[in-house]
């Protein structure tokens, strides 16, 4: 089965760190996903992990465990404009033609 | 340049009618997704073409739903004798050389069924 679990909702402050968790058990990985969305608006791309470690773009990092089945997504300095949903997703095995599964979305509030 | 598009942005239809949504993809992507999201939830996958050809429609709820991309660039989703249940927003997007790339958004269609 898959399954991709992330907390429904957070609460941090402007100019902190937060940090978003993920965990997943999917029956293929090819890669995991995190996107960030606007209310009305599309999913935008935000970071990509394939193998363990750390990937940092910018104000943001992503972190891979695939033995733990687990990744987060860190958001430093934080602004009141990434108050979003943030979306974690899992791409399937390559002959499942790299459809992605997501999570239910995590939606962060920034407070001044 | 231009993103992926999506027509018309809303559609308001009644239980029984028949809709099409449309998705224009960046040009030159040949991998094209659609997915549906409801209030509250992530976009959950329905189809998947690579070229003209539907590579992967696992996640199609039922026969009424049908997606089509006759000429490998713009895609139809197609529900017919639509259900209050279908009310949703359908994201489209579509990568570039098949599947191993990011999924560019388009900004999809709320469509409600009264």
């Amino acid at each position: 089965g898959q399954n991709i679990d992330q907390p429904t909702e957070m609460t941090a402050t402007e100019g902190a760190i937060v940090q978003i968790n993920c965990t997943y058990q999917t029956s293929g990985f090819n890669g995991l996903f995190w996107y960030q969305q606007h209310a009305g608006e599309a999913p935008t791309f935000l970071s990509y992990n394939v193998l363990d470690g750390l990937e940092e773009k910018g104000r943001f990092s992503s972190f891979l465990s695939r033995s733990k089945g687990y990744s987060y997504l860190l958001l430093k300095e934080l602004q009141m404009k990434d108050s979003a949903s943030y979306l974690c997703a899992v791409r399937g095995i390559s002959y499942q033609g790299g459809k992605l599964i997501f999570g239910q979305g995590t939606e962060l509030s920034v407070k001044p | 340049g231009a993103g992926v598009s999506q027509t018309p942005s809303n559609k308001v239809t009644e239980k029984g009618k028949y809709v099409e949504l449309r998705c224009d993809p960046i040009s030159g992507h040949t991998a094209l997704y659609w997915y549906r999201q409801s209030l509250g939830q992530g976009p959950e996958f329905l189809i998947y073409f690579q070229g003209t050809g539907a590579a992967d429609d696992s996640g199609l709820p039922n026969d009424r739903f049908f997606a089509v991309r006759p000429e490998g660039s713009v895609s139809t989703l197609k529900i017919q004798r639509t259900e209050r249940g279908d009310s949703a927003v359908y994201l489209c997007a579509s990568s570039p050389q098949g599947s191993y790339n990011e999924q560019f958004f388009g900004p999809g269609t709320r469509l409600t069924v009264l």
